[in-house]
């Protein structure tokens, strides 16, 4: 079965970065689309970024232009996301998503990550 | 990035239907059947519940719809049970080749 594993519970400093991975199995990693989401504490779902299988662009929410970085490793099965200078307001449970059908089908577990001085 | 409008909050009685709405623009919403909704209880991963406006993913029960008209996409409920009591978002393509989620629905089940 499709399955989305992602890495574990990160704490940072403020203006330091951070990398989530989301290990894919279960089908065909390089014919999907990955998406990152996440969502602060008692907030919304913000949609980050999500790369496109079809050409292999990545596309980022213009909140996030100049932050965030999606990457994906074919021959690992796992998709990255990579945000810097994290300030407070960062603070979130991120999550991995594979897209289809426009729409977030299956997801990760989800990363808390933590910014904290 | 502004979110797609949704009610903060729904409710209903077990056995009664409940929609919700998601309004967006004619740049995400009214322009593409990119529409999908998720379920998330508390705590939880958010889940699929519907895609392509209208579409349900296989386990899915059929007391959930959708449906769109212009700009606002519908969420309905038939028979609403106590175990639907939980957070729904909205979510869409926009023409920006990006995704928006709704502000998100609290949905009591009274």
């Amino acid at each position: 079965q499709v399955q989305l594993v992602q890495s574990g519970a990160e704490v940072k400093r403020p203006g330091a970065s951070v990398k989530i991975s989301c290990k894919a199995s279960g089908y065909t990693f390089i014919n999907s689309s990955f998406h990152w989401v996440r969502q602060a504490p008692g907030q919304r779902l913000e949609w980050m970024g999500w790369s496109n299988s079809v050409n292999g662009d990545t596309y980022y929410s213009e909140d996030f232009q100049g932050r965030l970085t999606i990457t994906r490793d074919a021959s690992a099965t796992t998709a990255y996301m990579e945000l810097s200078s994290l300030r407070s307001e960062d603070m979130a449970v991120y999550y991995c998503a594979r897209g289809a059908y426009g729409a977030f089908e299956y997801w990760g577990q989800g990363t808390l990550v933590t910014v904290s001085p | 990035q502004s979110a797609l409008t949704q009610p903060a909050s729904v409710s209903g009685s077990p056995g009664q239907s409940i929609t919700i709405s998601c309004t967006g623009t004619s740049s995400d919403v009214g322009a593409y059947k990119y529409v999908s909704w998720y379920q998330q209880h508390p705590g939880k991963v958010p889940q699929l519940l519907i895609y392509e406006v209208s579409n349900r993913p296989s386990g899915v029960s059929i007391r959930f719809s959708g449906s769109k008209s212009g700009d606002t996409a519908s969420l309905t409920i038939s028979g609403v049970q106590a175990e639907d009591e939980a957070d729904y978002y909205c979510s869409s393509y926009t023409s920006s080749s990006t995704w928006i989620f709704g502000e998100g629905t609290k949905l009591t089940v009274l």
